[in-house]
């Protein structure tokens, strides 16, 4: 039972690149979610997800695109990559009872 | 929307002292509120939670307390031990939406 694995942990980009990073739950949770961390500003959700097939916008979704085909994945993707998404990225999925299990964490910096 | 507030960004205390974080949220509808702790570099993981119908839940050096009617809650840490050194966030749930998070707390517990 690995939890919620995320897939790069780091990944250096320049401007312009594209990447997707892939959330991985084998707990069966409806929920997924997709956090930023910066420092001082905290968890900011970014897009997330109530089951298989829906996505729907968080709180700083500009500049990011996600996909939930299957329900145990959940994908983040950057089309166009800039400085200002150099940031900790966090998946988290939801038990029913309201806890969130996170992922490790992803680095990615933006040159 | 809900708000969480989040109060102090930092705290720093001497071993062996209590510690107090305080949150306030804007949504009278909400009735869950986790705390999760986060170790520097590693993922957020919850301590401890809290729902509406209780004012005060306990586990070991923790406790959080709820009022529902000032629309505040509360982490207390007593006997801090350099290990409780983390950053640590509260948050607020209303039903199926997602958990809104405050900014964090910075403890610094000193030897």
């Amino acid at each position: 039972n690995a939890g919620v694995t995320q897939t790069p942990k780091f990944r250096v980009l320049k401007t312009g690149q594209s990447m997707t990073l892939l959330c991985a739950q084998d707990m069966n949770h409806e929920y997924m979610y997709w956090y930023r961390q910066d420092p001082g500003m905290g968890l900011r959700l970014i897009h997330y997800s109530v089951g298989e097939g829906t996505t729907a916008k968080g709180e700083v979704p500009d500049g990011y695109n996600v996909s939930r085909l299957k329900k145990q994945n959940f994908l983040l993707g950057l089309e166009s990559a800039a400085p200002s998404q150099t940031s900790v990225y966090f998946c988290a999925s939801r038990h029913p009872g309201g806890e969130l299990f996170f992922g490790e964490g992803s680095r990615l910096t933006v040159l | 929307g809900e708000n969480v507030e989040q109060h102090p960004s930092t705290l720093s205390v001497q071993e062996g002292d209590s510690a107090v974080i305080k949150c306030t949220y804007s949504d009278s509808a909400s009735n869950y509120f986790p705390w999760y702790k986060q170790e520097l570099g590693k993922r957020p993981q919850l301590i401890i939670d809290i729902r509406s119908n209780v004012g005060e839940k306990k586990d070991q050096r923790i406790a959080v307390t709820l009022n529902k009617t000032a629309k505040h809650f509360s982490l207390h840490i007593t006997e801090t031990q350099p290990e409780d050194s983390a950053v640590y966030f509260c948050a607020a749930l209303e039903g199926n939406t997602p958990l809104v998070f405050g900014k964090g707390t910075r403890l610094s517990v000193i030897a």
